[in-house]
């Protein structure tokens, strides 16, 4: 079974201010991939990105960035100069293992990141 | 392209009663899972379905079930609602090669009173 840990349940930024949300996850799988999710006030899970768990290669997307630590068990998210837009709540979740049947996501509490102009 | 459409996006149903959500994933999906949403416990699984067959299921009663269509649409039962069953019900679709990653609809807003 796989556990996420998003210790900071709200954040509050003013726009243009970088922000990085923390998450820590639990896994006795070897090979794994995981996720960032965002969830508007509309209710959607919208995807922001995804990480295979044997390439620790950290990557920029446009204003988006991640941290992944495999020997840590943590995968951070950083938004780049912050926009209102970007207030939403964030969730991490791990899943699914490779090569098994095993295909859920499992999602962390998720951390409410609200931006102020 | 079009998303993942979940209907109703709102119902309101007395306890008791019995009640049918339906999610119709991206055209080429075929798997669909479906999450639980609430204040309290989170984003929580349910199942997921693949070519018509349940893979895999989460850690909730037998009232949950759930099936999938030749088409890949998809719905989920309650019976015998429960007020805790009052939630936001997620569906999410994705392609043959999960990695790839899971669409998900707008969700259907259950209240149980």
């Amino acid at each position: 079974a796989q556990k996420v840990t998003q210790a900071q349940t709200e954040i509050s930024v003013v726009e243009k201010e970088d922000v990085t949300l923390d998450c820590v996850y639990e896994t006795r799988d070897t090979t794994y991939y995981l996720f960032w999710y965002k969830q508007p006030p509309s209710g959607e899970l919208v995807f922001l990105i995804r990480r295979n768990s044997f390439d620790e290669q950290n990557e920029i997307s446009g204003r988006y960035s991640w941290n992944f630590q495999k020997s840590t068990s943590s995968f951070n998210f950083t938004i780049t100069a912050s926009q209102v837009v970007d207030s939403a709540v964030y969730f991490c979740a791990p899943g699914p293992v490779m090569n098994s049947g095993y295909s859920t996501l499992t999602f962390g509490k998720g951390t409410m990141l609200l931006v102020s102009p | 392209k079009a998303g993942v459409t979940q209907t109703p996006r709102y119902l309101i149903k007395t306890r008791g009663q019995q009640v049918t959500l339906s999610c119709s994933p991206i055209s080429g999906h075929r798997s669909v899972s479906w999450y639980q949403q609430t204040p309290g416990q989170g984003l929580q699984f349910l199942f997921e379905y693949f070519s018509e067959t349940q893979r895999n299921k989460g850690n909730f009663p037998g009232r949950f079930s759930g099936r999938q269509f030749s088409n890949s649409r998809s719905e989920m039962n309650v019976s015998t609602l429960e007020l805790g069953d009052s939630a936001l019900y997620l569906c999410a679709s994705s392609q043959s090669d999960r990695a790839r990653g899971y669409t998900f609809g707008s969700g259907t807003r259950l209240t149980v009173v």
